[in-house]
């Protein structure tokens, strides 16, 4: 099993649709990461958050959200989808005391 | 309307090889490296690190170089197998935002045989 499981894989929504996308770790880690990619851009920080109670925006925060569950749940949401938020998205996790991030499998989002 | 993505540095290199994959970051205060391997349809694997207090290290066929006069890391992979083939992004951090990855835009590594 993944340490760092990503559901769903593969997700194809229309503009407007609220949408959520879920991670999961069996790290024990406490800090946990929403990432996006797009072709040639590298991967940008959506939202971080350290612990349960602890939630941060990353760089490119504005149009979506996330819900810290659990130290082990991360889940990123879409309010109000649009096709510029196509991407790949990536869910991680690192230890406090490691700078080392691990990631999940990925989500590919379709908005269309 | 299409959308016209940005082409990715691409290192060709022939099996066997040694390859050498370049990043120059942007932060002069970042003090914590790291080097991910993507391979299609998966997830950012790590393969190796550097503090700012180093140089240089070596892992497994891999050896990574920081040069902090220029801002400049290198990823050296020795003998290079067709399993290397992927995207290579170096990242950094810095001891303020521990945690926070800034990521570089990444180089496709094609290993021909």
């Amino acid at each position: 099993d993944a340490d760092v499981t990503q559901t769903p894989r593969n997700r194809i929504t229309k503009t407007g649709k609220r949408i959520m996308l879920e991670c999961s770790q069996t790290k024990g880690h406490d800090r946990m990461y929403w990432y996006r990619q797009d072709p040639g851009l590298g991967l940008r920080l959506i939202y971080y958050s350290f612990d349960v109670k602890d939630i941060n925006k990353g760089e490119i925060s504005d149009g979506y959200s996330v819900s810290r569950q659990a130290q082990a749940k991360f889940s990123l949401s879409l309010e109000s989808a649009i096709p510029n938020q196509t991407a790949l998205y990536f869910c991680a996790t690192s230890d406090r005391a490691k700078g080392e991030a691990f990631f999940g499998q990925g989500t590919r989002l379709t908005v269309v | 309307g299409e959308s016209v993505g940005l082409h990715l540095p691409t290192l060709s290199v022939q099996e066997g090889d040694n390859s050498i994959i370049n990043c120059a970051y942007s932060n002069s205060a970042s003090d914590y490296f790291i080097w991910y391997k993507q391979e299609s349809g998966k997830g950012p694997q790590f393969i190796i690190d550097i503090r700012s207090n180093m140089d240089k290290r070596q892992g497994q066929r891999v050896t990574v170089l920081l040069n902090k006069t220029v801002k400049h890391l290198s990823l050296q992979i020795a003998a290079t197998q067709p399993g290397d083939s992927a995207v290579y992004f170096c990242a950094e951090m810095t001891t303020d935002s521990w945690g926070k990855l800034q990521f570089g835009a990444g180089t496709q590594v094609v290993v021909t045989p």
